[in-house]
């Protein structure tokens, strides 16, 4: 089925860098999602964007949902080590679709 | 609200055998999906439910796979005979279908973690 790409498709940073990741697909959607995953667990959705152009904030993470449609950008600002996980982009239209995943790791 | 729950959390049986992995889906959602993750493919969704009818299986890997929602309430995913490659761990999630806004729906359970030697 379809997928979404993800980069970069993983990240070594200190504790307090800022992160950026991206999400491209050859599809347009029309909402943009991002999960976190924590080790072990299921992944939990952090923020939603519905329309293109728009720019959302949960806190320390911002995403925005590109022009085209067909990507979105999520950067954290001011990383701590409870970021550390997986991050997967999803994008929908008739389905759910999932990024290939960030992994992102956060040294003290 | 108790989230999906899946059972088992892990799973470690031999090859050629039986494995039935089942979910609970959020009481009230009416749509239910089967995913499995795995380091090189990441997550794949092999069939999803709406109403307790299943809509799409073109993800199921092969004629060893076989998906039932038999109530509202529960659903199971069943590996017959099991297989290595079988080995991921493999998630269930719900959502309401009848919300437009993502926000609302689309929970994932915590996972099965199935080891296939």
């Amino acid at each position: 089925g379809q997928q979404l790409n993800q980069s970069p498709q993983s990240m070594f940073i200190q504790e307090g860098e800022d992160v950026s990741m991206n999400c491209t697909s050859s599809s347009i959607f029309n909402t943009w999602l991002w999960y976190k995953q924590d080790p072990g667990e299921g992944p939990v959705l952090l923020i939603a964007l519905y329309k293109a152009g728009e720019l959302t904030s949960n806190g320390r993470l911002t995403a925005q949902f590109g022009i085209t449609r067909k990507d979105s950008f999520l950067n954290i600002s001011a990383s701590i080590p409870s970021d550390v996980g997986i991050y997967f982009c999803a994008g929908t239209g008739n389905q759910f679709y999932f990024g290939t995943g960030t992994s992102l790791t956060v040294i003290p | 609200d108790a989230g999906v729950i899946q059972s088992p959390r892990h799973e470690v049986t031999e090859m050629g055998q039986e494995v039935t992995l089942r979910c609970k889906p959020i009481s009230g959602h009416n749509s239910l999906f089967w995913y499995r993750q795995t380091m090189m493919r990441g997550l794949e969704l092999l069939i999803y439910f709406n109403n307790n009818v299943p809509i799409d299986d073109s993800g199921m890997p092969e004629d060893r796979f076989s998906a039932k929602m038999p109530n509202a309430s529960f659903s199971t995913l069943k590996i017959q005979p099991s297989e290595p490659r079988d080995s991921a761990v493999y998630f269930c999630a719900s959502r309401d279908v009848t919300r437009t806004d993502p926000l609302y729906g689309y929970t994932f359970g915590s996972g099965t973690r199935l080891t296939v030697v």
